[in-house]
């Protein structure tokens, strides 16, 4: 079975501008997750889909970052404009429902200058 | 209060010896509770699910949950230098996931 996939793996930008983050949950997994995470910290949740639907996003920053998922399967999440705060690793991850375990992609470590 | 808290460490024991991990929750409803490791530059990978109240083996490892007093340990027997990472607790609890901070282990050769 194939895993969550994640790309790119690495971008580095300058400050003020645009990225995006793409995921392929493992198929059949209704429930998707994008999570930031800092140096040294846990993730930190920034949005939850169920299938198309957003069941939580109290803690993503709505004025630079925004995301979707489409048609219930893959998603991206865009930053615009990038802060040197929001460098980090981006997580995604898939579960069946959010009852049940989540698997993670390999992450995409984003470097703001 | 956090909803899942753990020590952050670091944590030390020499090879061979039991590493203890511990987890508390803060809501009674939460449901379903995961252990994940996390190796430096990587991505969190699950090493044990558990659901209901007890222990749970798996090889080395041994989950065990505690409902009443709200809290969810990891046990690893025998402990490699390889078990060297950190420990992400996880809740979940009606449709939301929650991780705890982790606690950073080294297992001392």
């Amino acid at each position: 079975e194939a895993g969550v996939a994640q790309s790119p793996r690495y971008k580095i930008i300058e400050k003020r501008q645009s990225v995006a983050f793409w995921c392929n949950p493992i198929s059949g997994h209704a429930t998707l997750y994008w999570y930031q995470q800092i140096l040294g910290q846990g993730p930190k949740l920034l949005i939850q889909f169920q299938n198309n639907g957003v069941v939580d996003d109290s803690q993503l920053p709505k004025d630079r970052f925004s995301a979707e998922r489409l048609k219930g399967v893959d998603s991206t999440l865009k930053i615009q404009p990038a802060k040197l705060e929001d460098s980090a690793v981006y997580l995604c991850a898939s579960s069946l429902d959010v009852r049940t375990e989540a698997f993670f992609g390999q992450g995409t470590r984003l470097t703001v200058v | 209060q956090k909803e899942v808290e753990q020590n952050s460490g670091p944590l030390s024991v020499p090879e061979g010896a039991i590493a203890s991990l511990n987890c508390t929750y803060s809501d009674r409803v939460s449901q379903s509770f995961f252990w994940y490791r996390q190796y430096s530059g990587k991505s969190p990978e699950l090493i044990m699910s558990i659901y209901s109240n007890g222990d749970k083996e798996d090889g080395r490892f041994t989950a065990q949950l505690n409902k009443a007093s709200q809290y969810v340990s990891l046990l690893i027997r025998d402990s490699q230098p390889s078990d060297s990472a950190t420990y992400l607790c996880a809740v979940s609890r009606g449709n939301q996931f929650y991780f705890g901070t982790g606690t950073s282990l080294t297992v001392i050769p």
